[in-house]
């Protein structure tokens, strides 16, 4: 499956956070969502053969990563208290022309700010 | 561009009901829908995805249905128990939205025992 790291963070607003994920084996897509509490998740970035190939309405702040070995970061600079949610990330095998078999989601990293 | 919308947005129900929860997108230009389940502050559970080309998908006790031309999903539940309970949220991986999930907001539901 799909793993997260930290499961919580907490940061001062102003910071600095990386985010870690392992993404399933096999899979060749990684996303990363915001879910603010009772909301459904917003999508930040996705990273396809580690370039990103699609972006949410996120400022640059929100970077990220894809390594070759199935795992990926997302960072977030200059923190602010509106970036406390719940982080998921989501693996997924790429088909072509944007098919794929379906989103493997991990349990999220819960940051507050 | 695609909106999915999700009704009813709560549901309280007894144990033993059966139960359908909707979900409705307005562009029937889909690759595939899939549903999720999430229990409170927790990650996303994937329930069964359905691709453009299917009608239909079950796993145990869950029945996911896909009506692509009327731009409408349902997921049927049969005989539900305080387990299931949870919220329930469906997301399309429409064509032209380069691989992004677009999410419905979730029903809410609870199983009275």
């Amino acid at each position: 499956g799909v793993t997260q790291s930290p499961t919580h963070l907490i940061k001062t607003r102003g910071q600095q956070v990386t985010l870690r994920c392992s993404s399933q084996s096999g899979h060749n897509t990684v996303s990363w969502y915001q879910q603010a509490l009772g909301q459904g998740p917003q999508f930040i970035f996705q990273y396809y053969r580690e370039e990103e190939n699609g972006r949410g309405n996120f400022p640059p702040r929100f970077s990220g990563l894809q390594f070759p070995n199935d795992s990926s970061e997302l960072n977030v600079n200059a923190l602010e208290l509106d970036d406390s949610a719940l982080y998921l990330c989501a693996s997924s095998l790429a088909l072509g022309q944007g098919v794929t078999n379906g989103y493997t989601f991990g349990s999220g990293t819960r940051l507050t700010v | 561009k695609q909106e999915v919308t999700q009704i009813p947005a709560a549901l309280s129900v007894p144990e033993g009901e059966n139960l359908v929860l909707n979900c409705s997108f307005t562009d029937s230009a889909i690759y595939n829908l899939q549903w999720f389940r999430q229990d409170p502050g927790k990650g996303l559970t994937s329930l069964l995805l359905i691709q453009s080309s299917q009608r239909e998908q079950t796993s145990g006790r869950l029945n996911a249905s896909l009506d692509k031309s009327s731009g409408r999903s349902t997921l049927y539940i049969a005989a539900s128990q305080p387990g299931d309970s949870a919220t329930y949220l469906c997301a399309v991986n429409s064509q032209g939205s380069n691989y992004q999930l677009i999410w419905g907001a979730g029903t809410k539901l609870i199983i009275k025992p």
